[in-house]
């Protein structure tokens, strides 16, 4: 099986910076992703990575560790828009599972002035 | 405008009444997937399909059926809706399996009394 585990909730100060945690345990490793979701909207697509790393997109960037099982997701110069819940999934692995996505909790992150 | 479509977009039903949630893309991927969204839950798949055709089940496929007759539709069918499937329901799709972004639908939320 594959669970995801994200913090609930966090807090932070328009213009800083706060980094969103996603651990994993899964049977295989085929992908990581990170989706943004405004409250009553759908979610919208943030990273995709595959490989070790960080990668930067603007303000937002993301890390994975697959040896540790680990990513997180950087948000620098925080603005108010940036409220939202922040999910990971990660996509399955093997014959008959790389259409899957498991999805963690998701953290809401509200900023405040 | 590229976008995915559902509709409708709220529904309630009562327990029982087969009903149809439609899902249509015009971007002519050929991944499509449907989620449900639980408070406390996070987003779960239930169903994905890689091409025309070809189905498969995710996490919570059991009380829904879907079908792929053509690569821009992916109708979602409740034979029998019982209360515990009330849920926000989204559809979404990618250009192939999930290597990159996936464009969500706007949701439906569906209450079965």
């Amino acid at each position: 099986g594959q669970n995801i585990d994200q913090p609930t909730e966090m807090t932070a100060t328009e213009g800083a910076i706060v980094q969103i945690n996603c651990t994993y345990q899964t049977s295989g490793f085929n992908g990581l992703f990170w989706y943004q979701q405004h409250a009553g909207e759908a979610p919208t697509f943030l990273s995709y990575n595959v490989l070790d790393g960080l990668e930067e997109k603007g303000r937002f960037s993301s890390f994975l560790s697959r040896s540790k099982g680990y990513s997180y997701l950087l948000l620098k110069e925080l603005q108010m828009k940036d409220s939202a819940s922040y999910l990971c999934a990660v996509r399955g692995y093997g014959s008959g599972n790389t259409g899957k996505l498991i999805f963690g909790q998701g953290t809401t992150l509200q900023v405040k002035p | 405008e590229a976008q995915v479509t559902q509709n409708p977009r709220y529904l309630i039903t009562v327990t029982g009444k087969k009903l149809t949630v439609t899902c249509s893309q015009n971007m002519n991927h050929e991944y499509m997937s449907w989620y449900r969204q639980d408070p406390g839950l996070g987003l779960r798949q239930i169903y994905y399909s890689m091409n025309v055709e070809v189905t498969d089940k995710g996490d919570v496929p059991e009380g829904y059926k879907v079908s792929r007759k053509e690569k821009r539709n992916f109708p979602l069918i409740l034979e029998s809706p019982s209360p515990n499937q009330t849920s926000l329901y989204f559809c979404a799709s990618s250009l192939f399996n999930p290597q990159g972004e996936q464009y969500f639908g706007p949701g439906t939320r569906l209450t079965v009394t």
